[in-house]
């Protein structure tokens, strides 16, 4: 069945650097744009980055640009989220999504979330 | 604060009609499809409308979105309790270049 299982996430220190890997299964990845979407406890979801399906464009929320990176590897249907300079505001549950094909922002198929802890 | 606006909560009885707002702006939802969630406790969104008020499969017929000028709202109809949960907009928006959701609404079925 069409799923996305996310790992990496933990506890971290302030300042330091974590990699999230979400493994996609039962589609065809390389067809689809991808996203990251987080939320922290309490709080409603905030999207932070998208790739399209080729990696060619990627879009960053403003609050993570130029500290994370989103990536993917087609071949091995595996999207990525390099987050470095991780501050206590990063912490929250890191969700992967589908984006719908053709639509704007709709995200259809989402992982089970990773959390990611920031504290020293 | 969220570029997109909603209440934040909204309820309802069994049977009865609610409608949830979410107000924006003409970069977001004056110019693309707004989505909306559900969210219930302990997982992750679940996607309710996309595209031209398109519900992907399994999403009942129950709810049903619109959109005028630089809003939208998301029509529950005949409210059961399992309805109870959270409920997000969202929507891209060109200006930030960037995906935008809606503070949430808390729906409670009475």
């Amino acid at each position: 069945q069409v799923q996305l299982v996310e790992s990496g996430g933990g506890v971290v220190q302030p300042g330091r650097s974590l990699r999230l890997s979400c493994a996609a299964s039962g589609f065809t990845f390389s067809s689809y744009d991808m996203n990251w979407v987080r939320q922290a406890l309490g709080k409603g979801p905030e999207w932070v980055a998208v790739i399209l399906n080729d990696g060619s464009v990627k879009y960053y929320a403003e609050s993570v640009k130029g500290r994370f990176t989103i990536s993917r590897d087609n071949s091995k249907n595996t999207l990525y989220l390099q987050m470095s300079s991780l501050r206590a505001e990063d912490t929250a549950v890191y969700y992967c999504a589908r984006r719908v094909w053709g639509d704007y922002f709709g995200m259809d198929v989402w992982g089970q979330g990773t959390p990611v802890i920031v504290s020293s | 604060q969220s570029v997109l606006t909603q209440p934040p909560s909204a309820s309802g009885t069994p049977g009865q009609s609610v409608t949830i707002s979410c107000s924006g702006s003409r970069s977001n939802i004056g110019s693309n499809t707004v989505n909306w969630y559900q969210q219930l406790p302990g997982t992750a969104p679940k996607l309710l409308i996309y595209g031209y008020s398109q519900r992907p499969s399994g999403v009942p017929a129950r709810f049903s979105a619109s959109k005028s000028g630089t809003s939208a709202s998301l029509a529950i109809n005949g409210l059961q309790s399992e309805d109870e949960a959270y409920y997000y907009c969202a929507a891209w928006d060109d200006s930030l270049n960037g995906g935008m959701f809606g503070g949430g609404t808390k729906l409670t079925v009475l």
